[in-house]
Formats: structure tokens, sequence, C-alpha cells
């Protein structure tokens, strides 16, 4: 079974600073995705990024990079210029590529990210 | 954009009692997934439907179904409730199976 790990439960950061949460992975699978979920005290799990694990390039979306190593199986998160709205749980993701399958999401536990103003 | 639907919201139930959840997916998307959320805790996969036969299963217990109907809408039905089944309950759809997942807002499941 796949499992997903974040070893930081929470990070603390100043407003328009960068931060960067890790994120690791075990599987034996070669094709698969990853995922960043972003979740505020609202509960809503909102999309940050999406990685597919055989294209090299990282993935951007405006302020959020991620840093995606496959030998390592290391998936982290940068955010840049930290905003006071990016306050939230963060959780790591990873889904198996199954061809036309639904498969689920295995999620890590989590990473409380605080931004200080 | 027109997002995932959950209803109801919030619901409230003793124990020994069952509970029904419904989740409508973004417009032409086929694909609907239901995860569980315990307090404090990451959310864990239940199950999935593709073009609704079902799909892929994870830690649904025994007690609980769930089916997707023509419309695409899905139910999750839950018997016997138990204490422990006090969560938050996702319901996640997405277009041609394996594409990104989209989360509704969930329903917050209490059991007295």
């Amino acid at each position: 079974a796949q499992t997903v790990t974040q070893s930081q439960p929470e990070m603390s950061v100043q407003e328009a600073e960068t931060v960067t949460l890790s994120c690791t992975y075990d599987t034996s699978e070669s094709d698969y995705y990853l995922f960043w979920y972003k979740q505020p005290p609202s509960r809503q799990m909102i999309l940050v990024i999406r990685q597919e694990a055989y294209k090299q390039q990282n993935a951007t979306e405006n302020r959020f990079s991620v840093n995606f190593q496959k030998a390592a199986k290391s998936f982290s998160l940068k955010i840049s210029d930290s905003q006071l709205g990016d306050a939230a749980m963060y959780f790591c993701a990873y889904r198996r590529y199954s061809g036309g399958g639904a498969d689920g999401l295995t999620f890590g536990k989590g990473t409380h990210l605080i931004i200080q103003p | 954009a027109a997002g995932v639907i959950q209803s109801p919201r919030h619901l409230i139930k003793e124990k020994r009692e069952t509970a029904t959840l419904k989740c409508y997916p973004i417009p032409r998307h086929d694909t609907v997934y239901w995860y569980q959320q315990g307090p404090g805790q990451d959310p864990q996969f239940l199950i999935s439907f593709y073009e609704k036969m079902q799909s892929d299963k994870g830690s649904i217990p025994d007690r609980f179904s769930a089916q997707q109907f023509s419309d695409y809408h899905s139910e999750l039905n839950m018997s016997s409730l138990e204490l422990g089944d006090s969560a938050l309950y996702f319901c996640a759809s997405s277009s041609q199976g394996p594409d990104t997942q989209y989360f509704g807002p969930g329903t917050r499941l209490t059991v007295l």
C-alpha cells in the first residue's frame, strides 16, 4: 500500500516570506499523480497544485511551486510571498494511475501553516 | 463555476440510526468519490464510482453502502451508526475517471 509522510506537523512563516512544506511518499508504481490540497478553517478542501509523475518539469501555479524528486520520492511545496490567506492545513496526496479507473487519494497527516503578520 | 454540492451540510443522529448523505457532482463530471475525515485527521478514502459503476474501494465499513445514479449524483447510506462515525464526510468529483478531484464542502455528521 502507498504511504504519504508529512514530517512537519506545524510550520510558521512571516507574511511575505517563503516557506517550504515537505512530503515524501512510498510506492512501487511508476505512474502516479501527486497533489497538494489546502484546508482552511472552513474545512473546504481546495486543490493547490498537481504533478504527474511522468513529467520532469515541476508544476507551478502563481506563488505555489513544487520540487518533485521522483527518485527520492519527494514532493515539496514552496509558497512564495506568503499571505495571511495562505494560513491553513496543507495535505499532500498520492493517487496511482490505473488507466481509466477512479482511484482514491491517499493523504499525508497534514502540515498546519501559520502566517505571522 | 459550479461546484460539488453536498446535502445536508449538517446532520445529527442517534446511535444505531441510519443516515443518507447526498452528493451532486460538478456538471459533466462522471466520477464521484467519498471520503471520511475524523477530528484532527486526514481524509480517508471510502469508495468511488465511475460511470455509475463502483470503481475503487477503500476503508468503507460494511455498515456503509453507496451508489451512483443515472444523473451521476451519489448517495452514501450509513446504517447502525456508531459514535465513531462522527466525522466530516466529503464528496469529490472528477471527469473521465483519473482526472483531478474537486471536493464539495462536506457533510458534518454527529452521532449522539
